[in-house]
């Protein structure tokens, strides 16, 4: 059974700095990859997401996300945060096309403080 | 442009009463419709994925019921609620064909009281 990991629960970090946040999955098969980002009480939006192709994928807001098939793991990375990207990110997998189930890791709250 | 649309965004329900919570789909056909649950502090777990009217699969056991009676209409249900059911409900949506992504509703906040 498919499985995410985020090992890091809250991620304190200043303004300006880079920030990765972790990730780990558990498949057997060929697997797509995603992260949401979710702000207070509202629902979750697409970040990025692996599908195939290239291993590296960038989100419009200047996150990106790399694919390591040996390492089994999709972190999340941004070379500079500013304070609204003070959100909880989640990271999901799916090992089936026909149904797009999404198993979701636990979260992680990026705290960006000025 | 599709949108998704769930309801009521927030419900305080006293223990045993019954639960509707709704979600609908616009501008996609045959998508297929999922409902998560979100307790606090905690990840999203999948409650129910259905890939066509009446088609439904509960992913795990519980006190909630879904349906779909329409193409683009998912409901999920109680007959009596507990406490433990008590959390942020997400309906989302994905194109039928192919692997991609889930597009999610706002949510609707369950307080059971």
């Amino acid at each position: 059974a498919q499985s995410v990991t985020q090992l890091d629960s809250q991620v304190p970090v200043f303004e300006e700095a880079p920030v990765e946040l972790r990730c780990n999955y558990s498949s057997s098969v060929s697997v797509y990859l995603f992260w949401y980002v979710q702000y207070p009480n509202q629902g979750l939006q697409l970040l990025l997401k692996y599908l195939s192709g290239s291993t590296l994928v960038e989100s419009i807001n200047g996150f990106e996300a790399e694919f390591n098939k040996s390492q089994t793991s999709f972190h999340l990375r941004k070379p500079s945060v500013h304070i609204s990207d003070t959100a909880e990110y989640f990271c999901a997998v799916s090992d089936d096309g026909a149904t797009n189930k999404l198993i979701f890791g636990t979260g992680t709250l990026l705290a960006v403080q000025p | 442009s599709q949108t998704i649309h769930q309801w009521p965004a927030t419900l305080v329900q006293p223990v045993g009463s019954p639960l509707s919570l709704e979600c609908t789909v616009e501008g996609t056909s045959n998508p297929n419709l999922y409902w998560y649950r979100q307790a606090a502090g905690r990840g999203l777990q999948l409650l129910f994925y259905s890939v066509g009217i009446g088609q439904i699969s509960s992913e795990v056991p519980q006190n909630l019921s879904a349906s779909r009676p329409q193409d683009r209409q998912f409901i999920l249900s109680s007959k009596k609620l507990l406490l433990s059911d008590s959390g942020f409900y997400l309906c989302a949506w994905s194109a039928r064909q192919g692997a991609g992504e889930l597009f999610f509703g706002e949510g609707s906040r369950l307080t059971v009281l």
